[in-house]
C-alpha cells in the first residue's frame, strides 16, 4: 500500500518568504507527527497531531513556524518569513496509534528546503 | 524528561565482522525504544522496536538489538556485517513523540 508522502521533495526558496510543505499520511493512521533533520541539529521534534486532540506543539522552534491537519489527513507544515538557519530536511510521519504495536512510526522521503 | 544517547558518532568494521552500535536511553517512565536506519538520500526505515513485550528483539536485515532495564541500554547488534549495511542508524525514545540520538555513521570495509 502507499506509504507517507510529501511535496514537495526539494524547495528553494529566498530568505523572509513563506512556504508550504505538505505530508499525507498512511490511510487510516490516526497520529501523524513532523520532525526536522538538519546537520548541526540532529533530528528534531517539531509538532505531533493525535485524532481531535489539541496538537503538541512543543518542538516547534519559533512562532515562525506552524501546522495544521485538516479533516484528520493532509498536514501542511508553514514556515513565515524564512531564514538560513531553516534549512533542512522537514520529514513527515504516521501511526495507526500512540500505544503498544500501533505505535510504528512510517516516515516520508522528507522535503528538502534550502532557504538562500 | 526522556532522552537518547548514541556512543560513537562513526563505527567502520570489516565485512563479515561483528557490528555493535551502542545506545542509553533515560526515561522516568517504561520506554518504547527503536532502531531506525537511513540510507543516503533516503528517508527513515524502522529496524527493530521495543515495546515492553520480549527483551530481545530481531529486526529486519539480520540485526537485533537487547533492551536491558538495569543498564539503560538498548544495542544493536548483527553478527555479519555486510556491505549494504553501510547507512546511519538513529536510536529513538518514546511516549508519543520520537526523541532520537544524534546518529552513529556505520561504514563496512571489504
Amino acid at each position: 500500500g502507499a506509504g507517507v508522502s510529501q511535496s514537495p521533495s526539494n524547495k528553494v526558496t529566498e530568505k523572509g518568504k513563506d512556504v508550504e510543505l505538505r505530508c499525507d499520511p498512511i490511510s487510516g493512521h490516526t497520529a501523524l507527527y513532523w520532525y526536522r533533520q538538519s546537520l548541526g541539529q540532529g533530528l528534531e521534534f517539531l509538532i505531533y497531531f493525535q485524532g481531535n486532540s489539541a496538537p503538541d506543539k512543543s518542538g516547534l522552534p519559533s512562532d515562525r513556524f506552524s501546522a495544521e491537519r485538516t479533516g484528520g489527513s493532509v498536514s501542511t507544515l508553514t514556515i513565515q518569513r524564512t531564514q538560513q538557519e531553516d534549512s533542512a530536511v522537514y520529514l513527515c510521519a504516521s501511526s495507526l496509534g500512540t500505544s503498544g504495536s500501533s505505535y510504528e512510526q512510517y516516515f516520508g522521503p522528507g522535503t528538502r528546503l534550502t532557504v538562500t | 524528561a526522556q532522552s537518547v544517547t548514541q556512543l560513537g558518532s562513526h563505527v567502520s568494521v570489516s565485512e563479515g565482522a561483528l557490528v555493535l552500535l551502542r545506545c542509553n536511553y533515560s526515561s522516568s517512565v517504561p520506554p518504547y525504544l527503536f532502531w531506525y536506519v537511513q540510507y543516503p538520500n533516503q528517508g527513515l526505515q524502522l529496524l527493530l522496536k521495543y515495546t515492553s513485550a520480549a527483551t530481545l528483539v530481531k529486526g529486519i536485515n539480520g540485526f537485533e538489538a537487547e533492551f536491558k532495564k538495569s543498564e539503560t541500554s538498548f544495542h544493536l547488534t548483527k553478527p555479519s556485517a555486510h556491505m549494504s549495511d553501510a547507512a546511519e542508524y538513529f536510536c529513538a525514545v518514546s511516549a508519543d513523540k520520537l526523541i532520537f540520538g544524534t546518529g552513529t555513521r556505520l561504514q563496512v570495509f571489504p
